[in-house]
């Protein structure tokens, strides 16, 4: 049972190029989250799903984009990426409203933005 | 949104002390968990306690939700406990975000 899994593991982008996060989870959760996370600043919530085909936003979603196609996957993508945006990025999935359900994370995905 | 404050920010303890770690949180809550950030940055659960107490092992939980605030206690300090500890919070009648505070970071000296 792998739970979440988060690729790539690390990347190096330039300034304006994209690319796109993949987090795959197999314990049929309903919910998923991307945050990131900088140094003294906890984690933020970037977007998240509720379902499949959903999206919303979170609390700092500009220059992200998400999807969510399949219920098992959740996309993070940046279009045109800037050095604010180097950070570790964090995919979480629960079954159950984070009202009620316990949060559980992948191993991170560490982006530098130069 | 709801705030949630952690302290200490630091703490540095010798191997085999007790500690205790601190999460207020500013709305009533239906959702508080604690973390653990280990070294090589893995986010663990380790506890999901809107109210109440749970023990699992060295470590136990208690959430006053009245009172709005959280304590996770480590006792017998291991140097394996050390990293960064996060409680987060969902308000009652919030949507789907669980806020974060910005984590305890415990260190254990052998």
């Amino acid at each position: 049972n792998a739970g979440v899994t988060q690729t790539p593991k690390f990347r190096v982008l330039k300034t304006g190029q994209s690319m796109t996060l993949l987090c795959a989870q197999d314990m049929n959760h309903e919910y998923m989250y991307w945050y990131r996370q900088d140094p003294g600043m906890g984690l933020r919530l970037i977007h998240y799903s509720v379902g499949e085909g959903t999206t919303a936003k979170g609390e700092v979603p500009d220059g992200y984009n998400v999807s969510r196609l399949k219920k098992q996957n959740f996309l993070l993508g940046l279009e045109s990426a800037a050095p604010s945006q180097t950070s570790v990025y964090f995919c979480a999935s629960t079954l159950l409203p984070t009202s009620a359900g316990e949060l559980f994370f992948g191993e991170g995905s560490r982006l530098t933005v130069l | 949104g709801i705030q949630v404050e952690q302290s200490p920010p630091d703490l540095i303890l010798q191997e085999g002390a007790n500690s205790t770690l601190r999460c207020n949180f500013s709305d009533s809550v239906n959702n508080l968990q604690w973390f653990h950030q280990n070294p090589w940055g893995q986010l663990i659960n380790l506890f999901y306690i809107p109210s109440g107490t749970k023990q699992n092992g060295r470590l136990s939980a208690t959430t006053v939700a009245t009172e709005r605030y959280s304590l996770l206690y480590i006792s017998s300090s291991q140097t394996t406990d050390s990293g960064v500890y996060f409680c987060a919070a969902s308000p009652n009648f919030g949507n789907e975000k669980l806020t974060f505070g910005t984590g305890t970071r415990l260190t254990i000296i052998p």
